[in-house]
């Protein structure tokens, strides 16, 4: 099956702990995305790839990095210093070739801060 | 700055009918992207309709239509013969064609809630 997988589904956190969610997508798509998610609130951009071995920050980047090593996976790691990290987070992927903007999403994370 | 905003926090709509979700946006932009996605209580966000700006044809996908209004900036959805399995959590969203990010903004969602 072609899609994006997220892992873990919950993911609990403690104070001062670093934890890493995955993204891996087999769709063969060149740009991959996080975004959070916030009750009430729409998606907003942490960061984006759009080829390997380079990222950029989006609007909220402070507090989580990321690393592309490989074309399917994304991973995202939110350190201590996001000091508000319970949320719900989405990773996304789209093909740049062409005109094909769409951006299809994994199932999500929930990360919760013991 | 480029902003989407969805002014109906929750609908409700019976079985069968029909309900229209209202979006609107702001941009500078001549050629973008919208789009309609659906996140049901899985909280899996889904790809519903999406609408290409240069193209006046309203886009339709079997039940989802969209009545694209580019001089108003409005880009509407309707739902025909609403399901049970159309409640979710509805997000209108826009991405344009001229920058680097690929960034799609989303509005805040409207809530629909489909009654048996």
């Amino acid at each position: 099956d072609g899609g994006i997988t997220q892992s873990p589904k919950y993911l609990f956190r403690k104070e001062g702990q670093n934890v890493t969610l995955s993204c891996e997508q087999n769709l063969n798509h060149d740009a991959m995305y996080w975004y959070r998610q916030d009750p009430g609130q729409g998606l907003r951009l942490i960061y984006y790839s759009q080829i390997v071995n380079d990222f950029q920050k989006g609007d909220i980047a402070e507090g989580y990095s990321v690393s592309r090593e490989k074309k399917e996976s994304f991973p995202l790691t939110v350190t201590s210093a996001q000091k508000n990290p319970t949320a719900f987070y989405l990773c996304a992927s789209s093909n740049l070739a062409g005109t094909q903007e769409t951006q299809y999403f994994g199932p999500g994370t929930r990360l919760l801060v013991l | 700055a480029q902003t989407v905003t969805q002014s109906q926090p929750e609908m409700s709509v019976q079985e069968a009918e029909t309900v229209t979700l209202s979006c609107t946006y702001d941009t500078s932009e001549n050629n973008y992207y919208l789009f309609w996605y659906k996140q049901p209580p899985s909280r899996q966000m889904i790809l519903v309709i999406r609408q290409e700006a240069y193209k006046q044809q309203n886009a339709t996908e079997n039940r989802f239509s969209v009545n694209f209004q580019k001089a108003a900036k409005s880009f509407s959805l309707k739902i025909s013969d609403s399901q049970l399995g159309d409640t979710a959590m509805y997000f209108c969203a826009f991405i344009g064609d001229g920058g680097a990010t690929n960034k799609l903004i989303f509005g805040t969602g409207t809530l629909l809630a489909v009654q048996p």
